[in-house]
């Protein structure tokens, strides 16, 4: 079946530094693949998306390329800040409008 | 942007009792509603799929008739967890698909604690 997998947290920056966070899936056919955020005691937000091979999802800095031949969508940022801590969740959809399948999330703290 | 809200955000109950949990979509009509569950530390399970005005679609291992799921209007679908135990505890989240296909507004969650 499908499934998705994250890299392990948390990860602990400083801010201004580089992120990576990896992601990488199992899927039958050509899903869609998300990236959530969920900042403390507020729900998951969609970060940024990608819907085909070779697309790049962007938003608020953060990118993700959708690597077919890899199968991964790793999340990258060029440059923290302590407003980005906040749990990051990686997701893929079989099918248009479909149910999400979501990784393990990754907790992320930038300290100042 | 589009909200969702769920009601209420923690409850306590005891063992036995039954609990229902709103969810609402604030300010957009949502013909899909989904319902989630989470463990401390780990990712969202999907529970079930709530389409308006049809039964819900559950997934795999998941107890139909301990969790009703009723999608009454195009803004409220609720979860009454049945018959509770301190095994139910968790974390349940909701999101609702509005006119693009591909995203999901999720609410805050709510807290259950069954004792």
């Amino acid at each position: 079946g499908n499934s998705v997998t994250q890299m392990e947290g948390p990860v602990t920056l400083s801010e201004e530094a580089f992120l990576t966070i990896n992601c990488t899936y199992t899927a039958t056919g050509y899903p869609s693949l998300f990236w959530y955020v969920q900042y403390p005691g507020e729900g998951l937000q969609l970060l940024l998306k990608a819907t085909k091979a070779d697309d790049k999802g962007s938003n608020k800095g953060f990118e993700a390329t959708y690597r077919k031949e890899t199968t991964s969508f790793h999340l990258e940022k060029g440059s923290v800040q302590v407003s980005d801590s906040a749990v990051y969740f990686c997701a893929l959809s079989g099918t248009t409008g479909g149910k999400l399948i979501f990784g393990q999330g990754t907790t992320l703290q930038v300290k100042p | 942007g589009a909200v969702v809200s769920q009601h209420p955000s923690r409850v306590i109950c005891k063992s036995g009792t039954s609990v229902k949990i709103e969810c609402r979509s604030l300010d957009f009509q949502a013909t899909t509603m989904f319902w989630y569950r989470q463990f401390p530390k780990q990712s969202l399970m999907l529970m079930a799929t709530s389409n308006e005005g049809s039964k819900a679609t559950y997934e795999q291992g998941v107890e139909k008739d301990k969790f009703l799921i009723n999608h009454a209007s195009l803004t409220l679908s609720t979860l009454t967890v049945t018959s509770a135990h301190p095994e139910d505890s968790s974390f349940y989240i909701c999101s609702a698909r509005g006119r693009d296909p591909y995203e999901q507004y999720f609410g805050p969650g709510t807290r259950l604690t069954v004792t």
